[in-house]
């Protein structure tokens, strides 16, 4: 069945410290990929979404600077938090869309807590 | 910007009762709505999604679309314990192709 994998579940850096997160497509084909952040205060906030054939889009609030995503291929995502302080702690979520109208797919996420 | 509120933000039922959980949005044009359950330590999984005007019932789920209002409304029929996890309400505007969530119902099923 499809799915999608992300790693790692949980880590923990250091105050001004950077960390890579990976998400990946299993069983199917992604055509788009969102990238979510899960925080104890809010919602969910949307961080960029990345689709097939066009350039990332990244929300208010969130920069590439601060957030570089690598989208090379259908099936992998990668997104890094550079420069980690304690508001960026959350459960950071990828949703993988295989069709434009089909709901994302989830992850578990990647829960980020910064010391 | 599309808003998305959710009520009760918690939300306590004996097993086998019906669960009722509400979402209004802003954005008259959103496409769709989707609900999704998330239980603690683990992704949101999508449940059921209503594109149309009025109702779609898939097993013991029924969900209610009034666009007119911008309401939508789950129902549980026949709520279980195992149904006791936070319920996400999410609208879907396809100009952007983004998904916009609430902050959640949590709903506990006691036995």
């Amino acid at each position: 069945g499809a799915l999608v994998y992300q790693y790692p579940r949980r880590t923990i850096c250091k105050s001004g410290t950077s960390m890579r997160m990976e998400c990946q497509a299993v069983g199917f084909q992604a055509t788009s990929v969102a990238w979510y952040r899960q925080s104890p205060q809010k919602t969910f906030e949307l961080i960029a979404l990345s689709t097939v054939n066009s350039a990332i889009k990244y929300e208010q609030n969130f920069t590439q600077e601060k957030f570089p995503i690598s989208h090379p291929n259908l099936s992998f995502s990668s997104m890094t938090v550079l420069n980690a302080y304690l508001e960026d702690r959350g459960l950071y979520l990828c949703g993988a869309r295989q069709g434009h109208n089909q709901a994302p797919l989830f992850g578990e996420g990647t829960r980020l807590s910064v010391l | 910007q599309e808003k998305v509120q959710q009520s009760p933000e918690s939300l306590i039922v004996p097993e086998g009762a019906m669960s009722s959980l509400n979402c209004t949005f802003s954005n008259s044009a959103s496409q769709s709505i989707w609900w999704y359950q998330q239980h603690p330590g683990k992704g949101p999984e999508a449940l059921i999604s209503i594109f149309s005007n009025g109702n779609k019932k898939e097993g013991r789920l029924t969900v209610y679309l009034n666009r007119a209002s911008l309401h939508v409304s789950l129902h549980i029929r026949d709520s279980q314990p195992s149904d006791s996890a936070v319920y996400l309400c999410a609208a879907h505007d396809s100009g952007y192709n983004k998904l916009t969530f609430g902050k959640g119902t949590v709903l506990l099923v006691s036995p």
